[in-house]
């Protein structure tokens, strides 16, 4: 039974070069989180994905975050033009889809912005 | 919009004393409410939630929480700590109908001391 997986788990790269963070839910999981977890600060909200619908992008922080989700499965967040701000570390969770869920979160990547 | 507070950054105890991590929230209509334990390096793991019910809610590792709506409170406590619990510990609050849109306290981070 795998959990939910995140790859790579540490990502250093240097200001302004674009990088690519992946998500694998849970098998079956309709629901898909993403959140930001900056150094002293709890978990920030990115972007929830459900099913067919359309995302609920209201916590991307800038037009320079974007994500997908392909096939209803696997997502890919998306950081443009990386700036010294981004660094974080970047949480991916799944969940049933339904109002009662429990989320069950990822390990994280740690993205280093030089 | 609903919010959580976490009053105690830090807290150090010591191993076989008890422990009250405290938490409050804010939230128009009946909350549902998760404690989640972050260890270093990893993600997060759900330690028990609310939804409705008993007030007195039962965790793993030894936990539990209890829901007071008249204190707007939901602190988290164990009887006796292991050096294993040293962690950080997240508060979270979710809306009820609709999906989970959950927002976190900034966490308190446990020491446990010999």
């Amino acid at each position: 039974g795998a959990g939910v997986s995140q790859s790579p788990s540490n990502k250093v790269t240097e200001k302004g070069k674009d990088v690519e963070l992946r998500c694998d839910p849970i098998s079956g999981h309709t629901a898909l989180y993403w959140y930001r977890q900056s150094l002293g600060q709890g978990l920030e909200f990115l972007i929830y994905f459900q099913g067919n619908s359309a995302p609920d992008k209201s916590g991307l922080p800038s037009d320079r975050f974007s994500a997908e989700r392909t096939g209803g499965s696997v997502s890919t967040l998306t950081i443009q033009r990386t700036q010294q701000e981004d660094s974080a570390v970047y949480l991916c969770a799944s969940g049933t889809g339904t109002d009662q869920e429990t989320q069950y979160f990822g390990p994280g990547t740690r993205l280093l912005v030089l | 919009a609903q919010s959580v507070t976490q009053p105690d950054i830090h807290i150090t105890v010591s191993e076989g004393a008890s422990l009250e991590l405290r938490c409050n929230y804010s939230y128009g209509a009946t909350p549902y409410l998760f404690w989640y334990v972050q260890s270093p390096g990893q993600g997060l793991q759900l330690l028990l939630k609310y939804f409705s019910g008993d007030t007195l809610v039962q965790g793993i590792k030894g936990f539990e929480a209890e829901f007071k709506r008249s204190q707007s409170s939901f602190n988290l406590r164990k009887p006796s700590v292991h050096w294993s619990d040293a962690a950080e510990y997240f508060c979270a609050v979710g809306t009820s109908g609709g999906y989970q849109k959950v927002t976190f306290g900034i966490g308190t981070k446990l020491q446990v001391i010999p």
